[in-house]
Formats: C-alpha cells, sequence, structure tokens
C-alpha cells in the first residue's frame, strides 16, 4: 500500500483565514478518521466517517470546522475563521472495516500554525 | 479521570538493553483494545502492537511486547534489545466498547536510546 498522504505538510495562516488540509487514505479503507495533536499531547478525536458518512463528531469540532468525505475516497477538512488556538497537527487515519485487525494507518500529518 | 495515564514523561536506554515504557487504562467496558504507537520526530504515528481485552495471551510483535495485566489495567510496552532508531515518542491508545474504533491516546512518554 502507498500508505494515508495528507496536504500540506505545513500550513501557516493569518488568524481569521479559512484554511482547508486534504488527506488521502489507503485505497481499500473504508474507515476515515482524523485527530489533532498539539504540542505535548497525545492525538484527539476529531471525527470519524465510514465511507461517505460522517458518523461520529467529537465536541472539540466547534461550528467552525467541518470535515467532508465526498465518494467515500478522499477527505477534506476546512476551519474557518481561524483562530491561535487551532495551531496544532492535524492527523488523519484509515483502516479496513471489521476483522479482528485493528490497525489504523495514519499520515505524516498537516502542521498549522496560526500568527 | 484520564483515560489513559503514562506516568514518565522521558525515559533514558542504552542501546542494547531492555526498556519498559508503562501504561494504564481506566475503563468499565468488558471489550476493549489496546495499542502502542511510535512518533518519531517525523511525525508520523506508527502502529507497534495491540492487544484486545478478551486475548489470553499478551501480544507480541517483533522486538515489542505488551505486558498486560487486565487486574491492574495496565499496558505495558516492553522493547528488548533497543536501538539507536528507537528514539522517538512513544503513545498507549485504547479503544472502548465495539464502536468506531476511535482510540483514547495517553501524553507519551520520549524515549531516548545512547550508544
Amino acid at each position: 500500500d502507498t500508505g494515508v498522504s495528507q496536504d500540506p505538510r505545513h500550513k501557516i495562516t493569518k488568524r481569521g483565514q479559512n484554511v482547508t488540509f486534504r488527506c488521502d487514505p489507503i485505497s481499500e479503507h473504508n474507515r476515515l478518521y482524523w485527530y489533532r495533536q498539539t504540542l505535548g499531547q497525545g492525538p484527539e478525536f476529531l471525527t470519524y466517517f465510514q465511507n461517505e458518512a460522517q458518523l461520529e463528531k467529537s465536541r472539540l469540532l466547534s461550528d467552525r470546522f467541518s470535515a467532508e468525505r465526498p465518494k467515500g475516497s478522499f477527505s477534506t477538512l476546512e476551519i474557518q475563521r481561524t483562530e491561535q488556538g487551532d495551531s496544532a497537527m492535524y492527523l488523519c487515519a484509515s483502516r479496513t472495516e471489521g476483522g479482528t485487525n485493528e490497525k489504523l494507518f495514519f499520515g505524516s500529518g498537516t502542521q498549522l500554525s496560526v500568527l | 479521570a484520564q483515560k489513559i495515564t503514562q506516568t514518565q514523561p522521558g525515559m533514558f536506554v542504552q542501546e542494547k538493553e531492555a526498556v519498559t515504557l508503562d501504561c494504564t487504562y481506566d475503563t468499565s467496558d468488558q471489550s476493549y483494545g489496546l495499542f502502542w504507537y511510535k512518533q518519531p520526530s517525523s511525525g508520523e504515528m506508527i502502529f507497534l502492537i495491540y492487544q484486545g481485552s478478551y486475548d489470553e495471551q499478551n501480544a507480541t510483535e517483533g522486538r515489542y511486547s505488551l505486558n498486560f495485566q487486565k487486574a491492574r489495567k495496565s499496558a505495558n510496552l516492553v522493547i528488548s534489545a533497543s536501538q539507536l532508531g528507537d528514539s522517538a515518542m512513544y503513545f498507549c491508545a485504547m479503544r472502548e466498547g465495539r464502536g468506531y474504533s476511535t482510540l483514547t491516546f495517553g501524553k507519551g512518554t520520549m524515549l531516548l536510546v545512547s550508544p
């Protein structure tokens, strides 16, 4: 497999601007997750897709955050009116459905810096 | 209460020696899964090992083994024969119930392997 791909690797933006990140999961994986990781912390769950359906959202996901997964392939995470507190690493992960293999494959993340 | 507790912010070990990274968890579910991930400075989360709550034997994956003590709610990672490339952040994580496999992560332990 080619792994989970995230773009861009780094994003610097000014407070108040909108940003969008893309995640391409491993092709046969129908489950896709977004996590956020701040400095010195472990990743925190944001949202989950099964195919194109967004089935779970964390309360961390404010109204300024929106995620989509059209056609059940790649996913985008948009943050509107960015705030300095949004500065973090945004990680995408994917896995297959069912079975006993619960291994979650992560991408290298998008590092967001809000100035 | 924290779901995953990693009490060691940092650990040092000499090359070729074994090291144990501690993890305790808190859940009232009967079915859950425990994971260890490695995060090098590049940022990608690399899956190391998985232990299901109903698995009777401790999981092993090459140089990694998971010391699962269910009654004590601990899931320590043992790395045998440490290598310089093992220097990284290590995160313990838990999947509760039989839901969407969203993971709750601990704060991590930084492992430094010296020659």
